[in-house]
């Protein structure tokens, strides 16, 4: 099955223990991306990436952290967690950087920091 | 700058009705507009892509227009059901981006009375 999965989906942690959530798509798309929902500002991007080897930042890129060695995954790394980034979050992917492709979102994680 | 905004944040509406969620936006310039569901505490799942150059897409009881002049599309949903209850999401593919991000509307939140 064609999908988009994260791990954990749900995570209680305290302030200043990193953490990694993991992301993995399973159709050879080329992008993939980051996103962070909160109540009344929706859904902001964290990070992005393009292809392997290649991440650029999104509108809201503080206190995280992003890899991508494979074209099949694409961590989120928390260095040291703090409060303000208890959210959702939710990874998506689409085939490549064609515009007219519609993204693939996975089932989020929820996060809270103590 | 693009906005996306969907109008009214939360709807009720009794079962077997027809109904309508709009969203608009403030830039025409667009690749496609695509409609979400979300189920509390879920990820996203994909309803319905609009290209630009279409008026709108179908699929079973979900209809989605687009009228790419006026900023608009809307979401129509025939013969409401109770597990039609969620969020609806709206979300736009701005021209003017370099990389892939999609606006987000901060959705509708309908329930479907029994």
């Amino acid at each position: 099955e064609a999908q988009v999965t994260q791990n954990p989906r749900y995570l209680i942690t305290v302030t200043g223990k990193k953490l990694t959530v993991t992301c993995s798509q399973n159709m050879n798309h080329e992008y993939m991306s980051w996103y962070r929902q909160d109540p009344g500002l929706g859904l902001r991007q964290i990070y992005y990436s393009m292809n392997v080897e290649v991440t650029d930042k999104g509108d809201v890129p503080e206190g995280y952290k992003v890899s991508r060695k494979e074209k099949r995954n694409f961590p989120l790394i928390l260095e040291s967690p703090s409060p303000n980034q208890t959210s959702l979050y939710f990874c998506a992917s689409s085939p490549d950087q064609s515009s007219y492709n519609e993204q693939f979102f996975g089932p989020g994680t929820r996060l809270t920091v103590l | 700058k693009q906005e996306v905004t969907q109008i009214p944040a939360a709807l009720s509406v009794p079962e077997g009705e027809n109904l309508v969620l709009n969203c608009s936006f403030t830039d025409s310039a667009i690749y496609n507009l695509q409609w979400f569901r979300q189920d509390p505490g879920k990820g996203l799942t994909s309803l319905l892509l609009i290209q630009s150059s279409q008026r709108e897409q179908t699929s079973g009881r979900l209809n989605a227009s687009l009228d790419k002049s006026s900023g608009r599309s809307t979401l129509y949903i025939a013969a409401s059901q109770p597990g039609d209850s969620a969020t609806y999401l709206c979300a736009v593919r701005p021209k003017m981006n370099r990389d892939d991000k999609i606006i987000f509307g901060k959705g509708t939140r309908l329930h479907i009375l029994p």
